[in-house]
């Protein structure tokens, strides 16, 4: 069954850190990656996705992620946070055969909470 | 910029009964999603619905809820009874459509059953 883990439920980082948030998928096909961020009462945002191609990819506000298919990860990396990074990261993966419109399937969320 | 409203962004309601969701994509779109968001749990999908039609729900879309596009523009999600267990943010999202398409969602509507 396909499903998307986010080991970390809540991390804490300082302003100007760099930061590391992990999420494993399990899928039986290519996965289709998303990485979505979710501030306080708001929706969801994309930060960004993977679909194919370079396996690093970039996306907004300074952020990117890494597919690495040996280890079925994809984890996503700022250099140095700022506060306003703090809001609740989610990982998903959508379906990726043709004929379905992909629902995604997301991963638990994991909160990020930035030090002054 | 949104590419999705969806109203109200708030929404008490009595056990049993019922409630409309609504979802007005900025522009024309053809693909639309529901998912919930129970408090302090994950985002789950509930159904998918593509040119006018249910095209993939989940074990959660049971006979309680509906979808509709009745006017060809907004999207709406119904709950015909609500329960306590209801009470979660809903979001509607659009997509493009195919393999790998990327889901923008709205702000999403945060329903409350009592």
């Amino acid at each position: 069954a396909q499903s998307v883990t986010q080991p970390d439920i809540h991390i804490t980082v300082s302003e100007g850190a760099s930061l590391e948030l992990r999420c494993n998928y399990s899928y039986g096909a290519t996965p289709y990656l998303f990485w979505y961020v979710q501030s306080p009462g708001q929706g969801l945002q994309l930060l960004l996705k993977y679909f194919s191609g370079d396996t690093l990819v970039q996306g907004i506000k300074g952020f990117e992620a890494e597919f690495k298919r040996s280890q079925s990860s994809f984890n996503l990396r700022k250099p140095s946070v700022h506060w306003s990074d703090a809001a609740e990261y989610f990982c998903a993966v959508g379906a990726s055969y043709g004929g379905s419109q992909g629902n995604l399937i997301f991963g638990k969320g994991t909160k990020l909470s930035v030090k002054p | 910029e949104p590419e999705v409203t969806q109203t109200p962004s708030h929404q008490v309601t009595q056990m049993g009964q019922e409630v409309i969701l609504r979802c007005v994509p900025i522009s024309n779109h053809l693909y639309f999603y529901w998912y919930r968001q129970i408090l302090g749990q994950k985002v789950e999908f509930l159904v998918s619905f593509y040119n006018n039609e249910i095209s993939e729900k989940s074990e959660i879309f049971d006979d309680q809820f509906s979808v509709e596009r009745p006017d060809g523009s907004n999207f709406t999600l119904k709950i015909r009874s609500t329960k306590l267990e209801d009470s979660a943010m809903y979001f509607c999202a659009r997509g493009s459509g195919g393999p790998g398409e990327t889901q923008y969602f709205g702000p999403g509507t945060r329903l409350l059953v009592l």
